[in-house]
């Protein structure tokens, strides 16, 4: 597509809900990024996939938060048990690795929200 | 760890008037880039410099890099209320990683 997709857009949840989170990157980009960005905050790195794999996780906050990416494309971010400290914008990004010069391009991000 | 900080943290300017961010950064880089983001959606990037560059223009943007002090600026000129955004400055090869951002109000 033209830019990087971000599904749902909105996502309110009740506690203790699992919630799947998707990122459609722009084709052809490998590498693709997870943020995480609570309301009036800066951004909070969370994984970073090349192709499929993902050499960086440490941003995860806890074993509650997995992601996965597949056919170097789709990305999905699962957050399981959801508690309401995790109510942020998850903001998805991808870029190409042509070294030293790389612009990433972010989606609009889901809003998430745990009640 | 935070890699980028911005500060000030928040800046208010009167239309016309130029507004200058400050960035900080740690460790050396390979480059420094600025993004802007409109009410906590997507970010949009602004503008690349790379580390043996010591300034760089894009329109009424204009981003000064000191190695040395491993800080950067990123001067608006003539500023506009459409300006009005958050500006985060980001460092990294492969992983980027964001400072907390400026927030700049440009008042009509």
């Amino acid at each position: 597509g033209a830019g990087v997709s971000q599904s749902p857009s909105n996502k309110v949840t009740e506690k203790g809900k699992d919630v799947e989170l998707r990122c459609d990157p722009i084709s052809g980009h490998t590498a693709l990024y997870w943020y995480r960005q609570s309301l009036g905050q800066g951004l909070e790195f969370l994984i970073y996939f090349q192709g499929n794999s993902a050499p960086d996780k440490s941003g995860l906050p806890s074993d509650r938060f997995s992601a996965e990416r597949t056919g170097e494309s789709v990305s999905t971010l699962t957050i399981q048990r959801t508690q309401q400290e995790d109510s942020a914008v998850y903001l998805c990004a991808s870029s190409s690795t042509d070294r030293g010069r790389n612009t990433i391009y972010f989606g609009e991000g889901s809003w998430l929200t745990v009640v | 760890s935070q890699q980028g900080e911005e500060d000030p943290q928040a800046l208010s300017i009167q239309e016309g008037e130029n507004a200058t961010m400050n960035c900080s950064y740690k460790t050396s880089i390979n480059n420094l880039q600025w993004y802007r983001q409109n009410s906590g959606r997507g970010l949009v990037h602004l503008i690349l410099i790379r580390s043996n560059e010591r300034e760089k223009h894009s329109g009424r943007l204009r981003v000064t890099l000191d190695t040395s002090k491993k800080s950067s600026s990123l001067l608006i000129t003539a500023s506009r209320a459409a300006d009005t955004a958050s500006y985060f400055c980001a460092t990294g090869s492969e992983k980027l990683v964001f400072g907390k951002g400026t927030k700049l109000t440009v008042n009509p």
